[in-house]
């Protein structure tokens, strides 16, 4: 099973709009709604920022949100702010059976 | 409060076994699904394995199967890893999860001569 494709780092000016691509196959992220995202601080487990492609987990700000088309899911964080700079992995589901977690995203608050 | 502890890391021979452990307080255990999750310091995070609420439905991934066995005791609230024939490779923080939102915070697994 391979990962999810990921861009390696993302950066943004405070304030700005990112958006994070996690591009599998129609094995993964294309075939199932059960994509998720995490955010993960240096030296920190992950925490969930959005599950089921689109839904943000209580306590998540709404400045986090995601999105699928295809084979391709999206995290969108608007209102960039200097917390926001962490390590950010998709997962998605497989027709396996198993989960599979993206090549990992780091962000940049500039 | 949500609480998962992992323990039962260390230091392991390769070809050695060591067995993780996962104790689950706060949230209702026995009707989650649970899943394993590993890291090597600095690198990506990578999926291990997972387990139904009743143990039923298990799932590897193909650099673990057959080495690695999961497993869950409902009335401790406690999820296990079973890990054997350690290679080199297997070096890494495994993390607990209550899929997908409640995260232990790690145990080091270092497998070196």
């Amino acid at each position: 099973q391979s990962a999810p494709a990921q861009p390696a780092s993302v950066s943004g000016s405070p304030g700005q709009s990112i958006t994070i691509s996690c591009t599998g196959t129609s094995s993964d992220v294309g075939g199932y709604k059960y994509v998720s995202w995490f955010r993960q601080h240096p030296g920190k487990a992950p925490t969930l920022v959005i599950y089921d492609v689109s839904y943000r987990p209580a306590g998540i700000s709404n400045r986090f949100s995601g999105s699928k088309s295809g084979n391709t899911a999206s995290l969108t964080i608007s209102g960039l702010q200097a917390e926001d700079e962490a390590d950010y992995y998709c997962s998605s589901y497989t027709s396996s059976g198993t989960d599979v977690f993206g090549t990992g995203t780091t962000v940049t608050v500039l | 409060e949500v609480q998962l502890v992992e323990s039962g890391g260390g230091l392991v021979q390769p070809g050695g076994s060591l067995r993780l452990s996962c104790a689950a307080s706060g949230l209702p255990f026995s009707s989650d699904w649970m899943h394993w999750v590993r890291q090597v310091p600095g690198k990506g995070l990578v999926w291990v394995s997972r387990i139904n609420s009743d143990g039923s439905i298990i799932s590897y991934a193909d650099s673990v199967k057959g080495r690695f066995t999961i497993s869950r005791d409902n009335a401790k609230n406690t999820l296990y890893l079973q890990m054997n024939s350690l290679r080199v490779e297997d070096t890494a923080v495994y993390y607990c999860v209550r899929w997908s939102n409640f995260w232990g915070q790690g145990t080091l697994v270092t497998v070196s001569s």
